[in-house]
């Protein structure tokens, strides 16, 4: 099975600095799309950002963008003019272009110093 | 478009009963995934529905059931609950190759 990993159990960053977060993750597939999910206070999961595997171009959402670098199996999310809304656990997900199993990071928990 | 709706948002159980948890995925979407969530084991896979058919099964016990209906909503069942039982349990639904979640699903087992 698949992995996704999170080194970072917590970061913190002063509002309106910028933060990345790293997820690796592990798959002899060269076909796979790549999530980032955030999960605030209230618990409700939102999709922040999507990555196509075969695109090389880094996906972008308004202050959060993306370094993917599929060699080396990466894929950081980079939070810029971080606010204090961005304070939550934030996900890094994997599922195969071929598969239907979503496979889940153990989260990064971000606090935003005012 | 409405998104993914579960219901109840909060349980009580005690030891030994059992309960069934609610999920309607957004429209049109026909894949339903159920999670567990606990602060010590993280985001944990249960299963996956599919036009009424489980195409992914995690690693849980049987007490742990589930069904898809013909409008793609998805009930779970925990039969004979047990303590640990107590977590925060997600539905997502997907179209394609995206899942939305829903707000959850707070279960406590006293």
């Amino acid at each position: 099975a698949q992995t996704v990993t999170q080194s970072q159990p917590e970061m913190s960053v002063q509002e309106a600095e910028t933060v990345t977060l790293s997820c690796t993750y592990d798959t002899s597939e060269s076909d796979y799309y790549l999530f980032w999910y955030k999960q605030p206070p209230s618990r409700q999961m939102i999709l922040v950002i999507r990555q196509e595997a075969y695109k090389q171009q880094n996906a972008t959402e308004n202050r959060f963008s993306v370094n993917f670098q599929k060699a080396a199996k990466s894929f950081s999310l980079k939070i810029s003019d971080s606010q204090l809304g961005d304070a939550a656990m934030y996900f890094c997900a994997y599922r195969s272009a071929s598969g239907n199993q979503f496979y889940f990071g153990t989260g990064t928990s971000l606090t935003v110093i005012p | 478009k409405a998104g993914v709706t579960q219901t109840p948002r909060y349980l009580i159980k005690t030891r030994g009963q059992q309960v069934t948890l609610s999920c309607s995925p957004i429209s049109g979407h026909r894949s339903v995934s159920w999670y567990q969530q606990t602060p010590g084991q993280g985001l944990q896979f249960l299963f996956e529905y599919f036009s009424e058919t489980q195409r992914n099964k995690g690693n849980f016990p049987g007490r742990f059931s589930g069904r898809q209906f013909s409008n793609s909503r998805s009930e779970m069942n925990v039969s004979t609950l047990e303590l640990g039982d107590s977590a925060l349990y997600l539905c997502a639904s997907s179209k394609v190759d995206t899942q939305y979640f829903g707000p959850g699903t707070r279960l406590t087992v006293l």
